[in-house]
């Protein structure tokens, strides 16, 4: 399967743990994009790379929120001491980069804080 | 602030019948408009619009966008019941440094066809 992948599918944490989601791309788009999503909302922006560079951060991205893409290729989200409110589907897509720039979602990642 | 609007946020129609899905927007920097159909996990591409007027076409699906009046319209022809689905607007705007783009979506338009 060449499209996007997202691991875990699903997590659940006690609050306070501390949480990583691993996201590979399909192979040649270099742009990758990490939302947050939650029950009746559309997917939120969290943040967004070009390449291994990071271009863009919401604002809802609080200081226990990191991601990284070190190579360009996979990219990964943490999240620090864990609240309940970060209980969501997070969702990661890329995206060639040219042309028509059409997003391709991964499965997603559940997480459940508890 | 920038906002992607849709409407009507629930609809249910039964099998055979014609849908008109909404997506207004207020962006700073349009780029582009994407239409996604989201069933029980990840959003599916379906379109992507950038020019005003012209329309896109698959199957009984189509949408077009008015770039003037700020709008999109995502249209289902002879509804089946695997059509029920959320289906999602997003906007893409562009940020204003090189490559940087952000992506706004509406809350979705939730369908259920009924056989």
């Amino acid at each position: 399967d060449t499209g996007v992948s997202q691991d875990p599918r699903h997590k659940i944490t006690k609050r306070g743990q501390n949480v990583t989601f691993r996201c590979d791309p399909i192979s040649e788009h270099n742009r990758l994009y990490w939302y947050r999503q939650t029950l009746g909302q559309g997917p939120e922006f969290l943040t967004y790379f070009q390449n291994e560079a990071q271009l863009e951060k919401s604002r809802l991205l609080s200081d226990r929120f990191s991601a990284e893409r070190p190579k360009g290729s996979f990219s990964t989200l943490e999240i620090q001491r864990t609240e309940q409110g970060d209980s969501a589907m997070y969702l990661c897509a890329s995206s060639l980069g040219r042309g028509e720039n059409e997003q391709f979602f991964g499965p997603g990642t559940r997480l459940t804080v508890l | 602030e920038d906002k992607v609007v849709q409407s009507p946020l629930s609809l249910v129609v039964h099998e055979g019948d014609t849908v008109t899905l909404n997506c207004s927007y207020e962006v700073t920097n349009f780029r582009s408009l994407l239409w996604y159909k989201q069933e029980k996990k990840a959003p599916t591409f379906l379109f992507m619009l950038t020019s005003s007027g012209i329309e896109k076409k698959s199957g009984r699906l189509s949408s077009i966008l008015d770039k003037k009046e700020l709008f999109s319209i995502l249209n289902i022809t002879a509804t089946q019941t695997g059509d029920s689905a959320i289906y999602l607007c997003a906007v893409e705007e562009s940020r204003g440094g090189p490559g940087t783009y952000k992506y706004i979506f509406g809350t979705g338009t939730r369908l259920k066809v009924l056989a």
